[in-house]
């Protein structure tokens, strides 16, 4: 089955301490990204990447870091999460970030909390 | 001032209605325009794209682009209450590659 997933789905953590969300798919695809979604706000980009070792920062990067060594996986680290990082993140990949962005496939959601 | 704006609602309809979600942008460079539905507790679907201005149609649903008016529109006939679900806009340029900007979504409910 085609698919996006995301580790863990749910966490809940406390500031300070270092943090991986994991980003796989299954697809082929080149292009790869990172929301958060916060009520009222909608969703933001944080991080994308058009391929292997080409990533370029979103709207809200800040506090956020990401690294693309293979096509499927996109991880998303959090160095030193804070309170503000609380939110619902979702990774999402797309067959063509150049031309065919639009299509992206989102994963389930990984919602986070950090205390 | 947001680059894209959308009415969150939430808007509440009985079954069988005529349903419009609009938004409104600023950046008039956006050439690409797509409607997502996100289910509860799911990850945004991909609905509707249309690229530049006018009309696209797929079963009930219709996408509207006008361009001049930086106004974009998503019209749902015989709604259904399995069209329960956030709307969202998003919206990119031509040459920004995979960076979408999105609405903040509007939530919609169809009552039997």
């Amino acid at each position: 089955e085609a698919q996006v997933t995301q580790n863990p789905r749910y966490l809940i953590t406390v500031t300070g301490k270092k943090l991986t969300v994991t980003c796989s798919q299954n697809m082929n695809h080149e292009y790869m990204s990172w929301y958060r979604q916060d009520p009222g706000l909608g969703l933001r980009q944080i991080y994308y990447s058009m391929n292997v070792e080409v990533t370029d920062k979103g709207d809200v990067p800040e506090g956020y870091k990401v690294s693309r060594k293979e096509k499927r996986n996109f991880p998303l680290i959090l160095e030193s999460p804070s309170p503000n990082q609380t939110s619902l993140y979702f990774c999402a990949s797309s067959p063509n970030g150049g031309t065919g962005g639009y299509e992206q496939y989102f994963g389930p959601g990984t919602r986070l909390t950090v205390t | 001032q947001k680059e894209v704006e959308q009415d969150p609602g939430p808007l509440s309809v009985p079954e069988g209605a005529i349903v419009s979600l609009n938004c409104t942008y600023s950046n008039s460079a956006f050439q690409y325009f797509m409607w997502y539905r996100q289910y509860s507790r799911k990850g945004p679907e991909l609905l509707m794209y249309t690229y530049s201005s006018g009309n696209k149609e797929d079963g009930r649903f219709t996408a509207q682009v006008d361009k001049s008016s930086k106004y974009i529109s998503l019209f749902i006939r015989d709604s259904q209450p399995s069209d329960s679900a956030t709307y969202l806009c998003a919206m990119r340029t031509r040459n920004q590659g995979g960076k979408l900007i999105f609405g903040q979504g509007t939530e919609l409910s169809v009552k039997p």
